[in-house]
């Protein structure tokens, strides 16, 4: 069966330090991965989907960058961060026309 | 431009007492809606797909209907663990393969023993 991990699960950093999530997903191949910030009460808002290695598009612009350097790894970076880069990071895949599937986040709090 | 709008924003309930949520969308092309339980600190589970309107999908003690302009998450006698935040989202257009979701911001369900 599928799964994905994400870590860490929770993160402090100051501002202007640099950021650093990862995602991996087992058990399927070339799945189409994306990257979700979901601020508190707030619906999901997607930032970043892959369909592919080293294919990356971005949906909003803003202070962070994505990389899929291997088929199944997604990550998500920041050179420098801000203060309103906090919030709750999700990672999700899906493949064909299946639903998405979502690991259980990143909760990242800017100091 | 697609949108999700989730109604109540919270709702709690009683042990035992049945209710519905409302998710109202507006969106070029359907190509499915989907619901989604949350629970605090966790990433969304996936619970239902509705392609067409009309369709209907159960689950234990969840039914999902499908309109032209919403959908409806019915909770029939609800238990504690019921207990959690629901997500509605459309996908309209592909991305190059990929799936555009827009998500509401959810309903947040508390049900009381």
């Amino acid at each position: 069966s599928q799964t994905i991990h994400q870590w860490p699960a929770t993160l402090v950093q100051p501002v202007g330090s640099p950021l650093s999530l990862e995602c991996t997903v087992e058990g399927t191949s070339n799945p189409n991965l994306y990257w979700y910030r979901q601020a508190a009460g707030r619906g999901l808002q997607l930032l970043f989907y892959s369909v592919g290695i080293g294919q990356i598009s971005s949906e909003v612009p803003q202070n962070l960058s994505a990389s899929r350097p291997q088929d199944r790894q997604f990550i998500l970076s920041s050179k420098k961060l801000l203060l309103s880069d906090s919030g709750f990071y999700l990672c999700a895949w899906s493949v064909g026309n299946q639903p998405q599937h979502f690991g259980d986040g990143t909760r990242l709090s800017i100091l | 431009e697609d949108q999700v709008t989730q109604s109540p924003e919270a709702l709690r309930l009683q042990e035992g007492e049945s209710s519905s949520l409302n998710c109202s969308y507006t969106v070029s092309g359907l190509r499915g809606l989907f619901w989604y339980r949350q629970d605090p600190g966790k990433g969304p589970e996936f619970l239902f797909t509705l392609y067409s309107a009309g369709e209907e999908k159960e689950k234990e003690r969840l039914k999902a209907t499908l309109t032209k302009k919403e959908s409806f998450l019915h909770i029939t006698a609800p238990k504690p663990e019921d207990s959690a935040t629901y997500l509605c989202a459309v996908r309209g257009i592909h991305l190059q393969g990929a799936q555009k979701l827009v998500f509401g911001q959810g309903t947040r369900l508390t049900i009381n023993p």
